[in-house]
């Protein structure tokens, strides 16, 4: 019972560059979020995914890209990385059910550091 | 509109001391509220959440909360803190769809 995996767990960029963030989970939940992490804003979301198919923006979307062509996968574009982006960024699913809304499964996080 | 706000960035509790975390909140509909828990170098974990019913929620080790609408609060309190409390707590509520608004989070030491 792996939860929610993501993958790389560090990464430093150039700027310009691109690069992918995968999220995978094995808990058939319906709901996935991107978020990023800074020191003293909380969490942040960035997109998510409420099935297969679809995305929405969320509090802070540019610069970012996200596709969810399979029910378990979120991935997490940066197109052309800026320094801006450099933060710990978040994955998260959850179900359809209402009553647990709110109640979010994380991954560990990813560090990314643009130069 | 849903925010959070938690007061302190920074806490520091000697092992054995009582531990506060407050938060308030403002909601448009009856929130759900839920405290996260980060450990250094990991994701973030449930601690515990306010739905709806008793006012006062039990979280995982040791943990508790209070809901107070006249008061928008959902404090967090541990009675005894222990080393391993040392982390990062946020404070979050729902949106009116279910996605979590965060406060910016309370570092806590915890000094033998």
């Amino acid at each position: 019972n792996a939860g929610v995996t993501q993958t790389p767990k560090f990464r430093v960029l150039k700027t310009g560059q691109s690069m992918t963030l995968l999220c995978a989970q094995d808990m058939n939940h319906e709901y996935m979020y991107w978020y990023r992490q800074d020191p003293g804003m909380g969490l942040r979301l960035i997109h998510y995914s409420v099935g297969e198919g679809t995305t929405a923006k969320g509090e802070v979307p540019d610069g970012y890209n996200v596709s969810r062509l399979k029910k378990q996968n979120f991935l997490l574009g940066l197109e052309s990385a800026a320094p801006s982006q450099t933060s710990v960024y978040f994955c998260a699913s959850s179900t359809l059910n209402f009553l647990d809304r709110g109640s979010y499964t994380f991954g560990s996080g990813t560090r990314l550091t643009v130069v | 509109a849903q925010s959070v706000t938690q007061l302190g960035s920074h806490v520091s509790v000697s092992e054995g001391a009582l531990v506060l975390l407050r938060c308030n909140y403002s909601s448009s509909v009856p929130p759900y509220l839920f405290w996260y828990v980060q450990y250094p170098n990991q994701g973030l974990q449930l601690l515990l959440k306010y739905t709806t019913g008793a006012t006062l929620v039990k979280g995982i080790n040791g943990f508790e909360a209070e809901f107070k609408k006249s008061e928008t609060s959902f404090h967090l309190t541990k009675p005894s803190a222990h080393m391993s409390d040392a982390a990062e707590y946020f404070c979050a509520v729902t949106d009116s769809w279910g996605k979590l608004q965060f406060g910016a989070g309370t570092q806590v030491v915890v000094t033998p």
